[in-house]
């Protein structure tokens, strides 16, 4: 079994200020983790993913990713907030038992302040 | 390159009525995917397709869902009858190839409403 929580369903960040999105996973075997967004009215787009090379992944527009084993996590960060960067970014993950079965978490909210 | 197409974009109805939703993958594209995503849930997938054959759909309520790969390329998703329960956005998605680190290309969706 496999599943995914983001804490925060909502993120407030000003423009220029770091983000960051959280995001735990649970996975009986070793996971592979993604990143997408979802810009209002348009389909989810990959920001990046971890398929067991390195454990910091860079994405694109800025955003990057650190697999940490130890604490389950995948969280997403960016070092400067871009007013454009305002969007639902969802982490999912999947296994070797799931095939191409993608497992999302809820989503969370990013709104950038200007 | 064209992306993922689906139509309609959106639809009103009242339960216990029927509707369908299309989606043309990206040209050369094997792996299909229908997915529902609730409002402030992330998607759920109901079906996957591989060319024609279906690979999973586990989570597809058989009851009341239907869902075809003709041909290997253009994809249907019906419902019949819908339930209020069913208001959602239905995202198609299709890959490359069928494997793990395959990246989802995703349509912008079919929003459904039922009153």
């Amino acid at each position: 079994a496999q599943s995914v929580t983001q804490l925060g369903s909502h993120v407030s960040v000003s423009e220029g200020a770091l983000v960051l999105l959280r995001c735990n996973y649970s996975s009986s075997v070793p996971p592979y983790l993604f990143w997408y967004v979802q810009y209002p009215n348009q389909g989810l787009q990959l920001l990046l993913k971890y398929t067991s090379a390195a454990t910091l992944v860079k994405g694109i527009n800025g955003f990057e990713a650190e697999f940490k084993k130890s604490e389950t996590s995948f969280h997403l960060t960016k070092p400067s907030a871009h007013m454009s960067d305002a969007a639902e970014y969802f982490c999912a993950v999947t296994n070797n038992n799931a095939g191409n079965m993608l497992t999302f978490g809820g989503g969370t909210r990013l709104m950038v302040k200007p | 390159e064209a992306g993922v197409a689906q139509s309609p974009r959106y639809k009103i109805i009242e339960k216990r009525q029927s509707v369908a939703f299309w989606c043309n993958p990206i040209s050369g594209h094997a792996t299909l995917y229908w997915y529902q995503q609730i409002l402030g849930q992330g998607p759920k997938l109901l079906i996957q397709f591989q060319n024609n054959g279906v690979v999973d759909d586990s989570q597809l309520p058989k009851d009341r869902f239907s869902a075809e790969r003709l041909k290997g390329v253009d994809s249907t998703l019906k419902i019949q009858p819908a339930k209020l329960e069913d208001s959602a956005v239905y995202l198609c998605a299709s890959s490359l190839v069928g494997g793990i680190t395959g990246e989802l290309f995703f349509g912008e969706g079919s929003r459904l409403t039922v009153l």
